[in-house]
Parts: C-alpha cells; sequence; structure tokens
C-alpha cells in the first residue's frame, strides 16, 4: 500500500530535550515535505525537499532541522524543543515534476512539549 | 504575500444540504487549486483539484467552482451526507511549484446533522 508513515504517532517530551520524528514513504517520491497544524491557524509548511540532500526552509523554519540523506526518509529534528512547538505534525510527499499535485500526507504526530 | 482566505471556519448543514466553502487567493501566478479533506485522526487527503482553464469541476457530489477575475474558488458539496463531517481545506500553488510551496487556507470544520 502506497502510504507516507510517520512515528511517533503521540509524544510527549520535556523542554529542550532533542527529539526526532521519524517520516518513511514507499512511493519513490521526489518531493517531500512537513508541516505543522495548530488551531485557527491552518497548515503551515516548515521544512521541504525537492530531492535527496536538497532540503528548503518553509514559513515556519524556526526550532526544526530537517536532513534528506535517502529519497524514502525525511526526519524532523527539534534540537530543544520549546512549549510553543506543541503541535500536529504532518508528513506529506509528492511525485516530482508537478510537486504540489497531490500531497500524500501521514497520519500524524501529536507533539506535546511541556 | 501569499494568502489564501478560507471561511466560514465553521459550518453545520442539515443532511441533505449543499455545503459550500469559499476561498481566495491574491497571487495571479497560482494556476492549482486542489481541495483537502481531513477526518480526526487522520492525514489530510486530496478531494479534488481544479486548473483555471475550467470555471468547474464535478466529481460526485462535490463541485469546485473558479472565479479567475475574482481570485476565488468554492467546494460545494451536495445532498450532505453525516460521512461528510470534517475538515476541509483550500490550496494554491503554482502548477509547476518550483520553490513554491502549496498554501493552505485555515481550513473548515464541516458538520452535517441528520
Amino acid at each position: 500500500e502506497a502510504q507516507v508513515t510517520q512515528n511517533p504517532r503521540y509524544l510527549i517530551t520535556v523542554t529542550g530535550k532533542k527529539l526526532t520524528v521519524t517520516c518513511s514513504q514507499n512511493m519513490n517520491h521526489e518531493y517531500m515535505s512537513w508541516y505543522r497544524q495548530d488551531p485557527g491557524l491552518g497548515l503551515r509548511q516548515i521544512y521541504y525537499s525537492m530531492n535527496v540532500e536538497v532540503t528548503d526552509k518553509g514559513d515556519v523554519p524556526e526550532g526544526y532541522k530537517v536532513s534528506r540523506k535517502e529519497k524514502r526518509n525525511f526526519p524532523l529534528i527539534l534540537e530543544s524543543p520549546s512549549p510553543n512547538q506543541t503541535s500536529l505534525y504532518f508528513c506529506a510527499s509528492s511525485t516530482s515534476g508537478i510537486p504540489n499535485y497531490g500531497y500524500t500526507f501521514g497520519s500524524g504526530t501529536r507533539l506535546t512539549v511541556v | 504575500q501569499q494568502q489564501v482566505k478560507q471561511s466560514p471556519q465553521s459550518l453545520i448543514v442539515q443532511k441533505g444540504g449543499i455545503s459550500i466553502i469559499n476561498c481566495a487567493y491574491e497571487n495571479t501566478a497560482f494556476d492549482y487549486f486542489p481541495w483537502y479533506q481531513q477526518f480526526p485522526g487522520k492525514g489530510p487527503a486530496l478531494l479534488i483539484a481544479i486548473r483555471p482553464d475550467v470555471s468547474e469541476k464535478k466529481e460526485g457530489r462535490f463541485t469546485i467552482s473558479f472565479n479567475k477575475s475574482a481570485k476565488q474558488f468554492s467546494l460545494h458539496i451536495m445532498d450532505s451526507q453525516p460521512g461528510d463531517s470534517a475538515t476541509y481545506f483550500c490550496a494554491a500553488s503554482p502548477y509547476i511549484s518550483g520553490n513554491t510551496p502549496l498554501v493552505f487556507g485555515k481550513g473548515t470544520r464541516l458538520s452535517v446533522i441528520a
């Protein structure tokens, strides 16, 4: 089954403790992206990657890092999480050439930073 | 600034009624307008999309209407059903994105009541 898999689904952590949210897709998509979803703010893009070793900032990149060493994986790294990063996070992927056509989203990671 | 303004924030419709969600965009370079549907606990999923070469696109009970001169587009759900209760996001971008990400509206929470 074609899918984007995020782990973990739920995470509670303390301020300052580094964490990584993993994202993997099995569709051979070049384009991958991370979004955060907050009530009243909708979906905001954090980082995206056009291909392996090619990443760029989205609208709200502060406090986050990403890497794209393999085509299928696009982890999101919070080096020093803060309470304002409490949110619902989604990874998405898309076919190359027309990256914005038909995003496939993961099921989400609900992160709470206390 | 690249924005997509979506209204209303929430919508309650009787079963069998018509649900209408509106979006407006600013960037004239946008020529791809998808709608995503999100059920609780799930990631958004592509529902239907339109490009400006047509003014309307219909897929089953879902119709997108597009007004290029007004820079507006809307989603109509005919014969709304309780199973349509979800959050709906409009989005916009250039069809060939380059470095321009898909920009999402803030979402509309639709409740269809029997």
